[in-house]
C-alpha cells in the first residue's frame, strides 16, 4: 500500500517554463512534507518542505503547495532551468519527532534547452 | 559532497553471502538512517539510530541488522543475500532524532547480488 504516490514517472518541460510536479498521500497522520532532488550517482538532496499548518512555502524558484483536504501537494519550479533536470521525490512524515520519511517513487524531470 | 560518507560505492556478491555497508554521518549529526531503494521504487525506510541507540525500525528484514558505534558511524549488515536484495542502500544523517529538519543523504552503496 503506497502511502505517498507520484503518479507521473516523468515530465518534460521547456527551459524557462513552469514545471509542476505532483504528489498525493493517503495517510491523514502525515503533517510534514518534503521534496528531494536526486541526480544520477548522488544521494537525494533536500529541496524544500512544508508543514501542514501552511498551504504554501516558497524558496527562490521553488514553491510547494499543500492542499490538505485533497491530500495533495505540488512543487512548482519557475522558471525551469536545464540544471533542474533530475528525479524529484516527495516525502512525508507523521509528526515532529517522527523518525522515518515515507517516499514516493519519484518523477524524472527533463528540462529541454 | 554532502558530508555523509558511504563505503563501498559498489558491491557485487553472490547469493547466500554476507556484506557490511558503512556510513559516516555528517559532523555533529547524531541520528543515522538507512534506506533501501530497489529498482523503480521509492526509498524504503529500514532503521534509525540516535547516538548509538536504535530508535525506529521500518521494513527491515530479519536477515538485516545495523548498529551505530561510539564514534557515531553506522554499519548495515546484510546476510544470506538473495537476488532481490540487489538495490541502492542510502544512509542519511540529521542533527536531531526526527525527520523534522530533513535528512542529509550519502551517495549510496549499490549492491548487486548475483
Amino acid at each position: 500500500d503506497q502511502q505517498v504516490k507520484q503518479n507521473s514517472p516523468s515530465l518534460s518541460v521547456q527551459e524557462g517554463r513552469i514545471s509542476i510536479l505532483n504528489c498525493d498521500y493517503t495517510n491523514s497522520m502525515f503533517d510534514y512534507f518534503l521534496w528531494y532532488k536526486k541526480y544520477p550517482a548522488e544521494g537525494p538532496t533536500f529541496l524544500i518542505s512544508i508543514s501542514s499548518i501552511k498551504d504554501k512555502n516558497e524558496d527562490g524558484r521553488f514553491t510547494v503547495f499543500l492542499n490538505k483536504s485533497a491530500k495533495h501537494l505540488s512543487l512548482h519550479i519557475v522558471p525551469s532551468q536545464p540544471g533542474d533536470s533530475a528525479v524529484y521525490f516527495c516525502a512525508a512524515s507523521a509528526g515532529a519527532g517522527s523518525y522515518q520519511l515515507t517516499f514516493g517513487k519519484g518523477t524524472k524531470l527533463s528540462v529541454i534547452p | 559532497d554532502s558530508g555523509v560518507t558511504q563505503t563501498p560505492k559498489h558491491l557485487i556478491t553472490a547469493t547466500g553471502q554476507r556484506v557490511t555497508l558503512r556510513c559516516s554521518p555528517r559532523s555533529g549529526d547524531l541520528s543515522v538512517y538507512w534506506y533501501q531503494q530497489s529498482l523503480d521504487q521509492g526509498l524504503q525506510f529500514l532503521i534509525q539510530y540516535y547516538n548509538g541507540e536504535e530508535r525506529a525500525k521500518g521494513n527491515i528484514l530479519e536477515r538485516f541488522s545495523a548498529q551505530q558505534f561510539p564514534d557515531l558511524h553506522s554499519e548495515l549488515n546484510l546476510s544470506s543475500l538473495e537476488l532481490g536484495d540487489s538495490a541502492l542502500y542510502f544512509c542519511a544523517s540529521s542533527v536531531g532524532e526526527g525527520a523534522w529538519s530533513g535528512y542529509t543523504f550519502g551517495s549510496g552503496t549499490r549492491l548487486t547480488v548475483v
